[in-house]
């Protein structure tokens, strides 16, 4: 079974930092991009930032950049989100994504989707 | 990064249908990407229902549609249950990142 599971969540003062993991498992993880989504409490989905499949490429979400840092341990079947300089604005349960995609014209361009998502960890930036 | 643009709540009676919008730019709708939709229920996590626009994952109830036209995109739910009660958000490529909509409430009356 395709299982994603988050940990790391918890109470932080504003300009803390935390790191978030989600381990993966029941798919070859290294052969996958991953996502990080995130939802504020009673507010909508917002992507966050995505890895390609060897870390080697990374981008962010304007609200964050600079901030935060995406990775993954293809070894240990995990991926992370390091947070520096939290924020107020960034309470939210954390969310990683699988994600897939389909390949078109001969190559050039790609659609994608979200498949499967994790159960989510919460941040809370407060003091 | 702006959201794509869903209607913040729709309702309908068990067995009726009832339509989705999502509606964003020629940069990410409006393009060659395709829409994926996700189901949400109250504390749980997103659950994928549909991808590329208009294709069902395996499991998915074919009550479950998806459609565009233009910069807009739809998802509809024929022969309304109890159970698709859920928020429900699109999401697109939009070139350098992912958007989503902000979300729709469906109430099953």
């Amino acid at each position: 079974e395709v299982q994603l599971v988050e940990s790391g969540g918890g109470l932080v003062q504003p300009g803390g930092s935390l790191r978030l993991s989600c381990a993966a498992s029941g798919f070859t993880f290294s052969s996958y991009w991953m996502h990080w989504v995130r939802q504020a409490p009673g507010k909508g989905l917002v992507w966050v930032s995505r890895i390609n499949s060897d870390g080697s490429s990374t981008s962010y979400a304007d609200s964050v950049k600079g901030r935060f840092t995406i990775s993954r341990d293809n070894a240990k079947n995990t991926l992370y989100l390091q947070m520096n300089s939290l924020r107020a604005e960034d309470t939210a349960v954390y969310y990683c994504a699988r994600d897939r995609r389909n390949y078109y014209g001969s190559g050039s361009y790609y659609i994608n989707w979200f498949d499967p998502w994790g159960q989510g960890t919460l941040v809370t930036v407060s003091s | 990064q702006s959201a794509l643009t869903q209607p913040a709540s729709v309702s309908g009676s068990p067995g009726q249908s009832i339509t989705i919008s999502c509606t964003g730019t020629s940069s990410d709708v409006g393009s060659y990407n395709l829409v994926s939709w996700y189901q949400q229920h109250p504390g749980k996590a997103p659950k994928l229902m549909i991808y590329e626009g208009s294709k069902r994952p395996s499991g998915v109830s074919n009550r479950f549609s998806g459609s565009k036209s233009g910069n807009t995109a739809s998802l509809t739910i024929s022969g309304l249950q109890a159970e698709d009660e859920a928020d429900y958000y699109c999401c697109s490529y939009a070139g350098s990142h992912w958007v989503f909509g902000g979300g729709t409430k469906l109430t099953v009356l």
